[in-house]
């Protein structure tokens, strides 16, 4: 089955405390981003991967980090995490950033 | 920064049509437009897709203007089920840009 795969779903944690959230998708796609969903403000884009090893600075980079080491998988890492960072957190994955994106599930990550 | 802008929320009734608006200033020649579905606890999920002028599929239709700086989601005969978070996607080169989401609610 065609999927987005994020881990985990539920995060609680404390400031300061690194931590990564994993993403993979096994659709051959090219393109992967993340989002942080905050109520009334919608998605918004934290950053996105063209292929392997490119990686660019979506509307709301700071405080995170990515990798795209691979092409199935682009994991977000939050170094030293913050409280304004508690959020829902979105991968998806396309064939190119017009194309349809596919999107996991969601990790819900509080930081206390 | 350039912006996407839809209403906040709407209300509609079983069989009627739910039209969603999405301005998006400063789109691009290349920039596509795109239209996504959220339940609550899932990701977003692919409703269409358009450049310009009328595009429609099984569930939903995409009108676009000849200047593109908005674009109109047409869902028809609207059920209970179609109670959800519409988001309007603008893609600028590489980098995807959401508009704040309308909440549809459709009342029987």
């Amino acid at each position: 089955e065609a999927q987005v795969t994020q881990n985990p779903r539920y995060l609680i944690t404390v400031t300061g405390k690194k931590l990564t959230v994993t993403c993979s998708q096994n659709m051959n796609h090219e393109y992967m981003s993340w989002y942080r969903q905050d109520p009334g403000l919608g998605l918004r884009q934290i950053y996105y991967s063209m292929n392997v090893e490119v990686t660019d600075k979506g509307d709301v980079p700071e405080g995170y980090k990515v990798s795209r080491k691979e092409k199935r998988n682009f994991p977000l890492i939050l170094e030293s995490p913050s409280p304004n960072q508690t959020s829902l957190y979105f991968c998806a994955s396309s064939y190119g950033a017009r194309s349809p994106l596919h999107f996991g599930n969601g990790t819900r990550l509080t930081v206390t | 920064l350039a912006k996407t802008t839809q209403p906040i929320s709407m209300d509609s009734y079983e069989g009627q049509e739910v039209n969603i608006t999405c301005s998006h200033n400063n789109i691009a020649t290349n920039d596509y437009i795109t239209w996504y579905q959220q339940f609550p606890s899932q990701g977003p999920r692919f409703i269409i897709q358009g450049y310009k002028t009328k595009v429609t599929n099984e569930v939903a239709s995409l009108f676009i203007p000849a200047d593109r700086k908005s674009s109109t989601l047409s869902l028809p005969r609207v059920s209970l089920s179609d109670t959800a978070v519409y988001y309007c996607l603008k893609a600028a080169g590489n980098k995807l840009t959401f508009g704040g989401g309308t909440r549809v609610l459709v009342k029987p």
